[in-house]
């Protein structure tokens, strides 16, 4: 079973619509996360649930809309796509314990046309 | 405030040779200290850490030291492999939930 599975693998749309990626843990972990990697590798973050409470909220465009159903899972909403926002999405999970520790999913590539 | 240094990739190596990714730091405090690991195509894996000073962490033949006193964590093996090649992640701790990363560095080995 994977740890951190993210959905969609791969997104190739228009500029201007809206997209969704979807994240699931199984590992019973309280943190959840939202991270871009750009082309150049950078990582950073963009969002942060304990517990289905938001802890970290990034300077990120509110075109970006994260949402937690339960400490399981967490959903990235994307409305009108522009061409910046081309990138790689992880979603990451880690137990408040060892909050350093961080389990990734294997990404989600989004290119916008 | 707080920041993370890593040298400068991409580092290309022959199989066999003898590995150093260079990692410094700058924290108010006393982070612990982090190594990912990027496969091609993958999402990280923490692969080591440390969390005070003169700790050694290790894993699948790597190893890095907290060095309080050169602000450092640099990572070594002694003999890489191809399918070492990768990117590679220094990190600290920030707060509870948020890590401070470095630019990463690539990594790769020719047979």
């Amino acid at each position: 079973d994977t740890a951190v599975s993210q959905t969609p693998k791969y997104l190739v749309t228009q500029m201007g619509n809206d997209k969704s990626i979807k994240c699931e843990q199984n590992l019973g972990h309280d943190t959840m996360y939202w991270y871009k990697q750009d082309s150049k590798k950078f990582l950073k973050i963009m969002f942060s649930y304990n517990n289905k409470e938001l802890i970290i909220n990034e300077t990120v465009p509110n075109r970006f809309s994260p949402k937690s159903p339960d400490k399981a899972h967490l959903n990235l909403h994307i409305n009108s796509l522009e061409l910046g926002d081309s990138a790689v999405y992880f979603c990451a999970s880690s137990q408040d314990r060892d909050p350093g520790e961080l389990f990734f999913g294997e990404g989600s590539r989004l290119t916008v046309l | 405030g707080d920041s993370v240094t890593q040298m400068e990739g991409p580092v290309t190596l022959s199989e066999e040779a003898f590995l150093t990714i260079n990692c410094t730091y700058t924290a108010t405090g006393y982070p612990s200290l982090f190594w990912y690991v990027q496969y091609p195509g993958e999402g990280l894996q923490l692969l080591l850490k440390a969390t005070k000073a003169d700790d050694k962490g290790s894993n699948k033949g790597f190893e890095a030291t907290y060095r309080k006193e050169t602000t450092s964590f640099h990572l070594e093996k002694g003999s890489v492999q191809v399918s070492d090649s990768a990117v590679y992640f220094c990190a600290l701790d920030y707060t509870n939930y948020q890590l401070i990363w470095g630019a990463g560095t690539k990594l790769i080995i020719k047979p």
